[in-house]
């Protein structure tokens, strides 16, 4: 069985600019969720998301959103890029979400200039 | 390889050693709990996991180990080997939550 398939691997984007990050979860997974990864901050959490609505919602500013496909495929968006937004994007699949091992991809690596 | 995190607590083995991997969790209402090994360039990989309804769950190598009483997590790897070498992250979630807070990691060299 494929594993959590993210794409693309590598990134480079400015301030002010936007980004689109894609997630394939696992086949048969209905629930994703996504975490930003840094050295200072370590994993948190952004989003989960279960049949196409967002069930979570982290901490972070509104400029990070999401969306689910019906096939469970996910992406997010981060607008008006900041300095801070530079970080490993990490999406997790399970199947539906709650108390259950989460599987991750190998995450984005977005880095902005 | 990417650094996972810069200053990370750093435990030393020696091949065929024993590993003991501590985690501290704060919130009382958790009542799941994940450990995860990520290797430089990788995406963290589930180990094992355990509900609050246990203390002791074991794997292959591996060993979960959860104190309610002290909110403590451990993670006991048998006979351990250069490949095991990684950041290994604890992680705590609760009923409906549908969300991990991870830990901060611990990372794990094993000398050859």
């Amino acid at each position: 069985k494929a594993g959590v398939t993210q794409t693309p691997r590598y990134l480079i984007k400015t301030r002010g600019q936007q980004v689109t990050l894609s997630c394939s979860p696992i086949s048969g997974h209905r629930s994703v969720s996504w975490y930003q990864q840094t050295p200072g901050q370590g994993l948190q959490f952004l989003f989960e998301y279960f049949s196409e609505t967002q069930r979570n919602k982290g901490n972070f500013p509104g400029r990070f959103s999401g969306r689910q496909f019906s096939n469970s495929r996910s992406e997010m968006n981060v607008s008006t890029l900041e300095l801070g937004d530079s970080a490993l994007y990490l999406c997790a699949s399970s199947l539906d979400g709650s108390n259950q091992p989460q599987h991750f991809g190998d995450g984005t690596r977005l880095s902005i200039l | 390889g990417e650094s996972v995190g810069l200053h990370l607590p750093t435990l030393s083995v020696q091949e065929g050693d024993n590993s003991i991997i501590n985690c501290a969790y704060s919130n009382s209402a958790s009542d799941y709990f994940i450990w995860y090994k990520q290797e430089s360039g990788k995406g963290p990989q589930f180990i094992i996991d355990i509900r609050s309804n246990m203390d002791k769950r074991q794997g292959q190598r591996v060993t979960v180990l959860l104190n309610k009483t002290v909110k403590h997590l451990s993670l006991q790897i048998a006979a351990t080997q250069p490949g095991d070498s990684a950041v290994y992250f604890c992680a705590e979630g609760y009923t409906g939550r549908r969300a991990l807070t991870f830990g901060s990691g611990t990372r794990l060299q094993v000398q050859p």
